[in-house]
């Protein structure tokens, strides 16, 4: 398997835009997870799904944010308009159960400027 | 709030030394975890202790967890260039969810 896919990997967009990054998780794991990672605030959970239904969304920031997973093999995290303080690293993992090894992907790293 | 806190946040240590980093949670656990994180890179699962463990080894890694300190360790001998990374502690807060803490970035040197 070719483990966790993100895409893009780098991003840099203007104020207001809108962003769309997307996943594709390790075929067979039900459970699919979105983080941010800052200098400032470290490694964030935002959203998590199991099975293509999103369980907990405490942690998207604003209704800028969004997540979807249409299928199995695929998940975007949607912002927008895109702010300057949206600029992170955002991950995506995905395991076979909750609490268990979580696989990363390689991150896109989103610049907005 | 971060559950799990990595001590110290930086380690800078020689080639073959031994490096040490402890985690202190606050809250009771099924299971911690321990990721490693090169530069620009994603995290890797190295090594899930579970709550009725003391110990594990996988490699060059040990990890130890007490569970009435409400805290772990993660020892890596004999130390390498490759080791150096940023290695975050994970624990299970309930809703299925995992906490990291801020981690410790870890520089061997040459």
């Amino acid at each position: 398997d070719a483990g966790v896919i993100q895409s893009p990997r780098h991003e840099v967009t203007e104020m207001g835009q809108e962003v769309t990054l997307r996943c594709k998780p390790i075929s067979g794991h039900d459970y699919l997870f979105w983080y941010r990672q800052t200098m400032m605030r470290g490694l964030e959970l935002l959203i998590y799904f199991n099975n293509n239904v999103p369980i907990d969304d405490s942690g998207m920031p604003e209704d800028r944010f969004s997540a979807k997973m249409p299928n199995a093999s695929f998940s975007t995290l949607k912002i927008q308009p895109s702010e300057p303080r949206d600029s992170a690293v955002y991950f995506c993992a995905s395991s076979l159960r909750p609490q268990e090894t979580q696989y990363f992907g390689p991150g896109t790293r989103l610049l907005v400027l | 709030s971060q559950q799990g806190e990595e001590d110290p946040q930086a380690l800078s240590i020689q080639e073959g030394e031994n490096a040490t980093m402890n985690c202190s949670y606050k809250t009771s656990i099924n299971n911690l975890q321990w990721y490693r994180q090169n530069s620009g890179r994603g995290l890797v699962h190295l090594i899930l202790i579970r709550s009725n463990e003391r110990e594990k080894h996988s490699g060059r890694l040990r990890v130890t967890l007490d569970t009435s300190k409400k805290s772990s360790s993660l020892l890596i001998t004999a130390s390498r260039a490759a080791d150096t990374a940023s290695y975050f502690c994970a624990t299970d807060i309930g809703d299925y969810k995992l906490s990291f803490g801020a981690g410790t970035t870890v520089t061997v040197r040459a």
